[in-house]
């Protein structure tokens, strides 16, 4: 069935930052991929998503390409602020397309 | 604005009781869904609703029931809480069918402790 791996985390990094996180997909066919983040004390929420092959989704200066070739949908962003500081999950839709699944979560810490 | 409510933000129950986690939505959305959160693991689907009274098991369904009497509500039990499921609870609804390009809205969660 479908799955996704995304980076280890905790990430730290100090505010103005670039910023990578990883997120693999193993999948039938080419489905929707997404990138949701969950701040302090709440729930989650979309991030951004991207619906097909080459698609770049974008959201609050995060970024995130959708590459069929190397399996990917790796989010960028170019000057992380301490506001950023949340988990990050990847996901996709399961294999008969009825539900989201999550990868594990990469805890970003930003620092002022 | 859209809104998921999880009645209770955090619940400690003893094993071997009966818990009941309530959901509600306003936004009229036929999807329903519960996961489980811990860390290390991610979100993990337990059970999910796609209709009135319709319920699919997920990836996870042992040691738990849902109810969805209501479009608007969905419940999940714990018929005898047990240790092992003290865990942060979410809720999330959509109203695409399938979710391939709709959004999960999310509640803030409910966090269980069974002692």
């Amino acid at each position: 069935g479908n799955s996704v791996t995304q980076m280890e985390g905790p990430v730290t990094l100090s505010e103005e930052a670039f910023l990578t996180i990883n997120c693999t997909y193993t999948a039938t066919g080419y489905p929707s991929l997404f990138w949701y983040v969950q701040y302090p004390g709440e729930g989650l929420q979309l991030l951004l998503k991207a619906t097909k092959a080459d698609d770049k989704g974008s959201n609050k200066g995060f970024e995130a390409t959708y590459r069929k070739e190397t399996t990917s949908f790796h989010l960028e962003k170019g000057s992380v602020q301490v506001s950023d500081s949340a988990v990050y999950f990847c996901a996709l839709p399961n294999q008969a397309g009825t539900a989201l699944i999550f990868g594990k979560g990469t805890t970003l810490s930003v620092s002022s | 604005d859209v809104k998921v409510t999880q009645s209770s933000r955090y619940l400690v129950k003893r094993t071997g009781e009966k818990v009941f986690l309530e959901c509600v939505q306003d936004m009229d959305h036929e999807n329903m869904f519960w996961y489980r959160q811990d860390p290390g693991l991610g979100l993990r689907l337990i059970y999910f609703s796609y209709d009135v009274k319709m319920k699919e098991k997920g990836d996870i369904p042992e040691g738990y029931s849902v109810s969805r009497e209501k479009k608007e509500r969905f419940s999940l039990i714990l018929e005898s809480a047990s240790t092992n499921q003290t865990s942060m609870y979410l809720c999330a609804s959509s109203q695409d069918r399938a979710p391939n390009t709709g959004e999960l809205f999310f509640g803030e969660g409910s966090r269980l402790t069974v002692l």
